[in-house]
């Protein structure tokens, strides 16, 4: 298994507050990536990472900020929660630049905002 | 804007039998990758198809690329329960690591 931490793994927060949550590897991957997976959605991309300091947007990145300042961590920062976000968090990792080199994904984080 | 379609997007089946699901995708793609999630639990990575007509087995699965119809098929055959779970299509969008656009997903019960 890809060496990937997600934490809290569960959160339950109220609407309004600041959450950040925190994904870490092992792996020495340069690309990092958070989504978010809802019921009749499948995945989609918030941010993504491809090195220390570089990331850009994803689909759904509005109420979302990100930041990485070292190669093993991505942090994902819900700036005031609201219950739209209330969602499971998945991190994911890749080396892309290896034939075959596929995303690798974190356990997940299941965050309640109420 | 990258679209991926997944069909069908719930199927039951008897073990033993076989099936295909289909991943049909918008917009030309380098790579299209095959994830399974059991409940309550993350993605594991199944294949990472790279060009047309590329083919991969493993086990009961074979999962297949046809980069000019802009398909891909995920075959199943003679099911077994353990089979059982949701399976995702992913596309990369151009030929850059800037994420993966996921079909919703088809979620598989496979019954004895």
């Amino acid at each position: 298994d890809a060496g990937i931490t997600q934490s809290p793994r569960h959160k339950v927060t109220e609407t309004g507050t600041p959450v950040t949550l925190r994904c870490h590897q092992t792996e020495n991957h340069r690309y990092m990536y958070w989504y978010r997976q809802d019921p009749g959605h499948g995945l989609r991309l918030i941010h993504y990472s491809y090195g220390v300091k570089d990331t850009d947007k994803g689909e759904v990145s509005d109420g979302y900020s990100v930041s990485r300042s070292k190669t093993e961590d991505f942090l994902l920062t819900l700036e005031s929660a609201t219950s739209s976000q209330t969602s499971v968090y998945f991190c994911a990792i890749s080396g892309r630049d290896r034939e075959q080199e596929t995303q690798y994904f974190g356990p997940g984080t299941r965050l309640l905002v109420l | 804007e990258l679209k991926v379609e997944q069909n069908p997007l719930f199927l039951s089946m008897q073990e033993g039998k076989n099936y295909t699901i289909y991943c049909n995708y918008s917009t030309t793609s380098d790579r299209l990758y095959w994830y399974r999630q059991d409940p309550g639990k993350s993605l594991e990575s199944l294949f990472v198809l790279l060009s047309n007509g590329a083919v991969k087995q493993e086990g009961r699965l074979m999962a297949s690329l046809d980069t000019k119809a802009r398909l891909s098929t995920l075959h199943i055959t003679a099911a077994v329960h353990d089979l059982s779970a949701t399976y995702f299509c992913a596309v990369e969008k151009g030929g850059g690591a800037d994420g993966l656009t996921f079909g919703k997903g088809t979620h598989l019960i496979i019954q004895p």
